[in-house]
C-alpha cells in the first residue's frame, strides 16, 4: 500500500525568503504525485501534479517540485515566499490504476512572517 | 463553470442520530469522491463512485456509505454517528477514474456530533 510522509508539520519562514516542503512517498512503481494547498475553513485546491515525464514540474503561484525516484521525494518548492501563502500544504499519492483514491500524508502548516 | 457544491456547510448532530451530506460536481464530472478531515487522523480517503457505482472504498466501518445519481451527484450517509465522527467531509469530482485527472474539491461539510 502506498504511503506519504511529510516530516515538517509546522515551518516557519520569512516574506520573500525562498521554501521548501519536504515530501517522501512509498509506493512500488512510478506513482502519481500531488501537492494541495489547504486555507483554512476551505477545501483542497491543486498546486501541482506529476504523472510522467520531465520530472521538475511547475504549478500554480510559482510552486514548482521536483520527482526524485531514487530518494522517493516530491518536494515542493517556491523562491519567494508571499504572506498570502500562508496555509497548509498536503502532499499526496495516487496509484497507477487505482482510480481516484489518493492517500495524503499529514501536512505542513507553512508561517510567514512579514 | 460551477465549482463543486457541498451541502449543508455546518451540520451539528448529537450521537446516534443519522446524516446525510450532499456533493454536487463540476458540470461533466462524472467521478466523485469522499474524504474525512480529522485533526488526529489526517485526511482519510471513504469512497469513489463512478456513473453511479462505488469503484474504490477506503477503510471505515460500514456505518459509512454512499451513492451517486445519474446526474452524477453524490451523497453519503452516516449512521449511528458517534463523537469521533465529528470531521470535516471532502468531496472531489474528476471527469475520469483513471487517476491521472485532475480532482476538484469542494468547500466541505463541517460535522459535529454531540
Amino acid at each position: 500500500a502506498q504511503s506519504v510522509t511529510q516530516p515538517d508539520i509546522h515551518i516557519t519562514v520569512s516574506e520573500g525568503a525562498s521554501l521548501e516542503l519536504r515530501c517522501n512517498y512509498s509506493y512500488g512503481a512510478t506513482p502519481y504525485l500531488f501537492w494541495y494547498v489547504q486555507s483554512p475553513g476551505q477545501g483542497l485546491q491543486l498546486l501541482l501534479k506529476y504523472f510522467s515525464g520531465d520530472t521538475l514540474v511547475q504549478g500554480i503561484k510559482g510552486f514548482e517540485a521536483e520527482f526524485k525516484r531514487s530518494q522517493s521525494s516530491f518536494n515542493l518548492r517556491k523562491p519567494s515566499v508571499h504572506w498570502s501563502d500562508a496555509a497548509e500544504y498536503f502532499c499526496a499519492v495516487g496509484a497507477t490504476g487505482g482510480g481516484n483514491k489518493l492517500t495524503f500524508g499529514t501536512g505542513t502548516q507553512l508561517k510567514v512572517e512579514l | 463553470k460551477a465549482g463543486v457544491t457541498q451541502t449543508p456547510r455546518y451540520l451539528i448532530k448529537t450521537r446516534g442520530q443519522q446524516v446525510t451530506l450532499s456533493c454536487s460536481p463540476i458540470s461533466g464530472h462524472r467521478s466523485v469522491s469522499w474524504y474525512q478531515q480529522t485533526p488526529g487522523q489526517g485526511l482519510q480517503f471513504l469512497f469513489e463512485y463512478f456513473s453511479e457505482t462505488q469503484r474504490n472504498k477506503g477503510n471505515f466501518p460500514g456505518r459509512f456509505s454512499g451513492r451517486q445519481f445519474s446526474n452524477s451527484r453524490s451523497e453519503m450517509n452516516v449512521s449511528t454517528l458517534e463523537l469521533g465522527d465529528s470531521a470535516l467531509y471532502l468531496c472531489a469530482s474528476s471527469p475520469s477514474p483513471q487517476g491521472s485527472y485532475e480532482q476538484y474539491f469542494g468547500p466541505g461539510t463541517r460535522l459535529t456530533v454531540t
